[in-house]
């Protein structure tokens, strides 16, 4: 069974850009959870798909967006970034929508110069 | 929303030692508590959970207790590894509802061989 796979590994970016992150769940998992993880920090909620629909949102300002495709895969897009988004973002994914079921991918790595 | 505390921060042991961490939660209605364990460049990887209804829950060396009345968890290894060293975060969520995983902030546990 295929893991959570996430794309690309690494991105680089100007300050003002915008970044896409892509996740692709585990074969019948429908939700999908984002997190950010700051060099040496820990891992901060930002969004949760399932089903489709956006279920909470972490306390992240309106740049940070995504959504969740028809097949369950999602993609986060973070707008006019700052340097202070350099970070790992973590997407996980699991069965049912209340959570305890978690796999995550390896991350992305996002930096901004 | 729930806010889980981890301690210790960093933690360095020898190997063949004991090592324990642990949380404390703030939601009474939180039920089911993950540890996850984050090796360099990869997500985190679920290790072991507890739910509410369970006092102890063990698997080989590494077992989780949970004190409901003083909301708080740990995580004990013993017969520590060097390659037990990671990041291990804890975790807390109620299962009821909609709800997502809200994580510690971790603790970087060296053992020294």
């Amino acid at each position: 069974e295929a893991g959570v796979t996430q794309s690309p590994t690494h991105l680089i970016k100007t300050r003002g850009q915008q970044a896409t992150l892509r996740c692709s769940p585990i074969s019948g998992h429908t939700s999908v959870y984002w997190y950010q993880q700051a060099l040496g920090l820990g891992l901060q909620f930002l969004l949760w798909y399932d089903e489709g629909e956006e279920r909470n949102r972490g306390n992240f300002p309106p740049r940070f967006s995504g959504r969740q495709f028809p097949n369950y895969s999602s993609e986060l897009n973070v707008n006019a970034l700052e340097l202070e988004d350099s970070a790992l973002y973590l997407c996980a994914s699991s069965k049912y929508s209340r959570g305890p079921g978690y796999t995550f991918g390896s991350g992305t790595r996002l930096t901004v110069v | 929303g729930e806010n889980v505390e981890q301690h210790p921060s960093t933690l360095s042991v020898q190997e063949g030692d004991s090592a324990v961490i642990k949380c404390t939660y703030s939601d009474s209605a939180s039920n089911y508590f993950p540890w996850y364990k984050q090796e360099l460049g990869k997500g985190p990887q679920l290790i072991i959970d507890i739910r509410s209804n369970v006092g102890e829950k063990k698997d080989q060396r590494i077992a989780v207790t949970l004190n409901k009345t003083a909301k708080h968890f740990s995580l004990h290894i013993t017969e520590t590894q060097p390659e037990d060293s990671a990041v291990y975060f804890c975790a807390a969520i109620r299962e009821t509802g909609a709800n997502n995983l809200f994580f510690g902030t971790g603790t970087r546990l060296t053992v020294i061989p």
